[in-house]
């Protein structure tokens, strides 16, 4: 079946770094992929969707100059974290679609603490 | 949420019975997904309901959908203590392009 591997599970930064998450999907080629943050005890909250090839769009509320999307392929996307603060603490997880509007396969999830 | 609410939001059973969780979304959809998803963990696809299809079980699972209602139901028959973790419906927005947009979820815990 479809595989998400994301990367790294657990990740603890300095206020100010920059931190950087990888979605991978493994066995098929993921035209779009999600990524979600989710506060404990909470919902996943969309941030902002990635198509190969073209530039992010993030929800709205979700500052894309915070939250740096790749796409550069159709197997890879990243996240990265600019500049955090504690209040990105959070759990942050990826999905892939092969674009087909059929199920979706989430990676593990990231927890980020930025101390 | 950003799409929409489920009731309860924590549920908490003895093993054998079953659990019934529901949902409610906003807008128009193409389909709507449940998921599951263990403490700390990534989530797991349990099941899909198309627009226009109004029951569909898998296993001891059964999903209705009341697109006039914008509502649905998961239903977990003969629960078992591995059945603890919280449930989430998610619908994929019909218009503009495709999102999965989640529900606040249930917490379910199963008692043995």
């Amino acid at each position: 079946g479809a595989v998400v591997s994301q990367h790294p599970s657990r990740v603890i930064c300095k206020s100010g770094t920059s931190v950087k998450i990888e979605c991978r999907s493994l066995d098929f080629q993921a035209t779009t992929m999600f990524w979600y943050r989710q506060f404990p005890k909470q919902s996943l909250m969309l941030m902002a969707t990635s198509n190969e090839g073209s530039k992010a769009t993030y929800e709205q509320g979700v500052e894309k100059d915070k939250f740096l999307i790749n796409h550069a392929s159709l197997t890879l996307s990243t996240l990265t974290v600019t500049s955090a603060h504690p209040e990105d603490s959070s759990f942050y997880i990826c999905s892939a679609s092969t674009g087909n509007n059929y199920g979706y396969t989430f990676g593990s999830g990231t927890r980020l603490t930025v101390v | 949420s950003q799409q929409g609410e489920e009731d309860p939001q924590a549920l908490s059973i003895q093993e054998g019975e079953n659990a019934t969780m529901n949902c409610s979304y906003k807008t128009s959809i193409n389909n709507l997904q449940w998921y599951r998803q263990n403490s700390g963990r990534g989530l797991v696809h349990l099941i899909l309901i198309r627009s226009n299809e109004r029951e569909k079980h898998s296993g001891r699972l059964r999903v209705t959908l009341d697109t006039s209602k914008k509502s649905s139901s998961l239903l977990i028959t003969a629960s078992r203590a591995a059945d603890t973790a919280s449930y989430f419906c998610a619908t994929l927005f019909s218009g503009g392009y495709n999102k999965l947009i989640f529900g606040a979820g249930t917490r379910l815990a199963v008692h043995p």
